[in-house]
């Protein structure tokens, strides 16, 4: 069956620009995950869907960051005005329910800002 | 504090032999759970392996086991019988009861293993 799909696969951007990220989850998962994962170090988490709305964006760094989910499946984080210091891949995840315990993961999005 | 903390930055195995990754952890919630992902060069992340704190006895998944010592908050996955396809990116990973479902990762473990 078909894997957490997450595309463009590379994006690159000049600063100050508006960049969206798209996450196609495992068909039937309900829960859907954004993380970020800078050069060397692991992910870091930044929203948390569970249906249509946001359960949980704590991680998001600041106003530039957004997400959507608005029929409970395809997600779209959206970054508004990019600075050089949002280059990272962004990782999106899904799980069948918010009570699972795996999350599986997509092949992420790289995102460079010039 | 670091909650997840992997302490090698990087390790080497001969092919066939048994490796360690360690993995400390931090929290005073009573329930949460530990994960092992793999991250290959390709980036997606695979997960491999998860311990309940309640369980009982460690958990087991083929090749790999989670060595669970509580009262050490430690969580470190062994490897058996390396092979060259192990060679990756391993990280330790931290879901608390009280934080929701969010996973918080360590920095990782670069294991390269040696024909």
């Amino acid at each position: 069956g078909a894997g957490v799909s997450q595309t463009p696969s590379n994006k690159v951007t000049e600063k100050g620009k508006y960049v969206e990220l798209r996450c196609d989850p495992i068909s039937g998962h309900t829960a859907l995950y954004w993380y970020r994962q800078s050069l060397g170090q692991g992910p870091e988490f930044l929203i948390y869907f569970q249906g249509t709305g946001a359960a949980d964006d704590s991680g998001l760094p600041n106003d530039r960051f957004f997400a959507v989910r608005p029929e409970g499946s395809v997600s779209t984080l959206k970054i508004q005005r990019t600075e050089r210091g949002d280059s990272a891949v962004y990782l999106c995840a899904s799980s069948l329910t918010s009570d699972s315990v795996t999350q599986y993961f997509g092949p992420g999005t790289r995102l460079l800002v010039l | 504090a670091q909650k997840i903390t992997q302490t090698q930055p990087g390790m080497f195995v001969q092919e066939k032999e048994a490796v360690t990754l360690d993995c400390t952890y931090d929290t005073s919630d009573p329930s949460y759970g530990l994960f092992w992902y793999k991250q290959p060069s390709s980036g997606e992340m695979i997960f491999l392996i998860y311990q309940g704190s309640y369980d009982q006895q460690n958990a087991t998944e083929g090749r790999y086991s989670l060595n669970f010592q509580k009262a050490r908050k430690s969580a470190n996955l062994v490897i058996s019988a390396s092979q060259l396809g192990d060679s990756a990116m391993y990280f330790c990973a931290m879901r608390e009861g009280r934080a929701g479902n969010m996973l918080t990762f360590g920095g990782g473990t670069r294991l390269m293993v040696k024909p």
